[in-house]
């Protein structure tokens, strides 16, 4: 079974630029959910998308946005980016909600420089 | 209190010895625990999970959950150098699911042949 594919998987930009990151759950998951890591903050979640739908949200600015098509990949998108906004940015998929007992995993994640 | 914390590190062990990475966590955190490893670059694997009070064995892995104290531990036996890697703990959130976790800052090990 082909495991969470993250694409690009190093991206490199300058301020004020958009990006989009783009995630492919392990098939049958439904729940996607984004994290960013860096070396000050560690492991942050920033969203989590299942049936389409953004169902749990984290502690960041606007500029953070999300969405989940129907075969449940899903994209997130980093508006006006900041230097600040360098980072690994994860993507965690599970099979379910409801707080069945299924965790995360991972992918390989996209390292996001910027200039 | 931070919702879920660990020792920073590094925490050193010669191979062949038991490593014992530990994480306590604040009533903010729902009983339930994962803990993932994250070799230097890569992304983090998840090599157990932790739902009920007590011990949990898998190899040579063992994690315990101790809910009247709020701490979480990982035990892994037999360290080897591949062993070297950040441990990460992670819990969800009182009221969410597992698709939302909050993670410890992880616990570096570092095994010496």
């Amino acid at each position: 079974k082909a495991g969470v594919t993250q694409t690009p998987r190093y991206l490199i930009k300058t301020r004020g630029q958009q990006v989009t990151l783009s995630c492919s759950p392990i098939s049958g998951h439904r729940s996607v959910s984004w994290y960013q890591q860096t070396p000050g903050q560690g492991l942050q979640f920033l969203f989590e998308y299942f049936s389409e739908t953004q169902r749990n949200k984290g502690n960041f600015p606007g500029r953070f946005s999300g969405r989940q098509f129907s075969n449940s990949r899903s994209e997130m998108n980093v508006s006006t980016l900041e230097l600040g906004d360098s980072a690994l940015y994860l993507c965690a998929s599970s099979p379910d909600a409801g707080g069945s007992n299924q965790p995360q995993h991972f992918g390989d994640g996209t390292r996001l420089s910027i200039l | 209190q931070k919702e879920v914390e660990q020792n920073s590190g590094p925490l050193s062990v010669p191979e062949g010895a038991i490593a014992s990475l530990n994480c306590t966590y604040s009533d903010r955190v729902s009983q339930s625990f994962f803990w993932y490893r994250q070799y230097s670059g890569k992304s983090p694997e998840l090599i157990m999970s932790i739902y009920s009070n007590g011990d949990k064995e898998d190899g040579r892995f063992t994690a315990q959950l101790n809910k009247a104290s709020q701490y979480v531990s990982l035990l892994i036996r037999d360290s080897q150098p591949s062993d070297s890697a950040t441990y990460l703990c992670a819990g969800p959130p009182r009221g969410t699911g597992f698709q939302k976790l909050v993670f410890g800052t992880g616990t570096r090990l570092l095994v010496s042949p």
